[in-house]
């Protein structure tokens, strides 16, 4: 069964702390995305990654790094918190040229303080 | 970033009934898609279309790609509670990246 995993369901940080959030997929997917989702917004990209070491961003990059070191795990870094991300953070993977198939995980909700 | 207008932003209605929602694009969309997020879990996709003018059903849903390639539309029909959640349409045009709608929030009143 197809599954992405992400390390926490709630999180809550003080504003200034550096915010790691993890995303693990076990399906051997090439590509794995960052959403953020926010009430009315919709789902919005922070970054993406096509493949282990490479990244690209999104719409929202801004106040976040990712991380790719294994093909199975993209990390999203905030490496500042601030109280304007606090939001929902969903991690998607696909194989290439398949973006119609992304397989979310559940989703972190994210409060800074 | 592009995003999707949706709408409506919400429904509130009695089991039984029928559902529309729609989506719409400033540009033209080689796949749009439909998924589905229950309260507190990540979207799961519902629908896929791949050619402008496709219908396509998966159950008691059915969704169609528009013609202009710019909008789509999915209906559910007989609602049930558990179609409570949000709905969310995306575009993808030639890469592997989607750009989602702002999201239908659902509520089916028994």
């Amino acid at each position: 069964d197809v599954k992405v995993t992400q390390s926490s369901r709630y999180l809550v940080k003080r504003t200034g702390e550096k915010v790691f959030l993890e995303c693990v997929q076990d399906m051997d997917h090439e590509n794995m995305f960052w959403y953020r989702q926010d009430p009315g917004l919709g789902l919005r990209l922070i970054y993406f990654s096509y493949d282990v070491k490479m990244k690209e961003k999104g719409d929202i990059p801004e106040g976040y790094s990712v991380s790719r070191e294994k093909k199975e795990r993209f990390s999203l870094i905030l490496e500042s918190a601030s109280t304007n991300q606090t939001s929902m953070y969903l991690c998607a993977s696909t194989y290439q040229g398949a973006a119609y198939e992304q397989y979310f995980g559940p989703g972190t909700r994210l409060t800074v303080t | 970033g592009q995003q999707l207008n949706q709408s409506p932003q919400s429904m509130f209605i009695q089991e039984g009934e029928d559902v529309s929602m729609n989506c719409t694009s400033s540009s033209i969309f080689n796949t749009w898609l439909w998924y589905k997020q229950d309260p507190g879990e990540g979207p799961v996709l519902l629908i896929a279309l791949y050619k402008a003018g496709e219908l396509t059903s998966n159950g008691r849903l059915t969704a169609q790609f528009g013609i202009t390639r710019k909008d789509s539309f999915l209906n559910i029909s007989a609602s049930i509670p558990s179609d409570v959640g949000i709905y969310f349409c995306a575009g993808r045009y030639n890469t592997d990246k989607l750009i989602f709608g702002t999201g239908t929030r659902l509520q089916v009143f028994p």
